[in-house]
């Protein structure tokens, strides 16, 4: 089965500063997608950045990007610049690809970022 | 074009009631999955239906919960004779047919209550 481990229950970053959040996946297939998801205080879900497993490439979006290291089954967030908005609690996830219809996503326990002003 | 809606967004309930909350998925989704949230934890999945069908139910309690996707309206997750331990927040979230993206769009979340 697959698992996802976040080992940071929080952490906390200068504003301005780079903060990197590790996860940890385990999985035997060779296809699959990751995510990190970022749950603001208001508490919707929302998707942050994507990455496939067969393209090398790590995924960025602006001010996040990941650090993708397929074979020790680790994809780190990293944010910089961050800014007050950031804080947050952030989920690392999993989904094989393709989606298959009895495909669901598993999420990691979470980490909360905390941003000092 | 609306997000995931649920509701209610808090819910309370005395041991022993029923809880229902309700999901519409944005339009054109007719995936929808249930996640439970506990207090600082992560995610745990509950059930994932589609129109008419449960595709995956294994994360559900085998008692005492249920879950519904029907032809016309919203998907409803049901928790019969609640107990403390229900007291969680409940997120749907919902994704298009054959999206093949792995991208969830989730709802804010109803926070059920049991005393």
């Amino acid at each position: 089965a697959q698992t996802v481990t976040q080992s940071q229950p929080e952490m906390s970053v200068q504003e301005a500063e780079t903060v990197t959040l590790s996860c940890t996946y385990d999985t035997s297939e060779s296809d699959y997608y990751l995510f990190w998801y970022k749950q603001p205080p208001s508490r919707q879900m929302i998707l942050v950045i994507r990455q496939e497993a067969y393209k090398q490439q790590n995924a960025t979006e602006n001010r996040f990007s990941v650090n993708f290291q397929k074979a020790a089954k680790s994809f780190s967030l990293k944010i910089s610049d961050s800014q007050l908005g950031d804080a947050a609690m952030y989920f690392c996830a999993y989904a094989t690809l393709p989606m298959n219809r009895d495909d669901k996503i598993i999420f990691g326990k979470g980490t909360r970022l905390h941003i000092l002003p | 074009n609306a997000g995931v809606m649920q509701n209610p967004r808090h819910l309370v309930r005395r041991r022993g009631q029923e809880a229902r909350l309700r999901c519409s998925p944005m339009k054109g989704h007719s995936h929808v999955y249930w996640y439970r949230q506990l207090p600082e934890e992560g995610l745990k999945f509950m059930v994932y239906l589609q129109k008419e069908n449960i595709i995956d139910e294994s994360g559900m309690p085998k008692e005492r919960f249920s879950a519904e996707f029907p032809k016309e309206g919203p998907s409803i997750l049901r928790i019969q004779q609640v107990v403390r331990g229900d007291s969680a927040a409940y997120f749907c979230a919902s994704s298009p047919p054959a999206a093949n993206t792995g991208e969830l769009f989730f709802g804010e979340g109803s926070r059920l209550t049991v005393l």
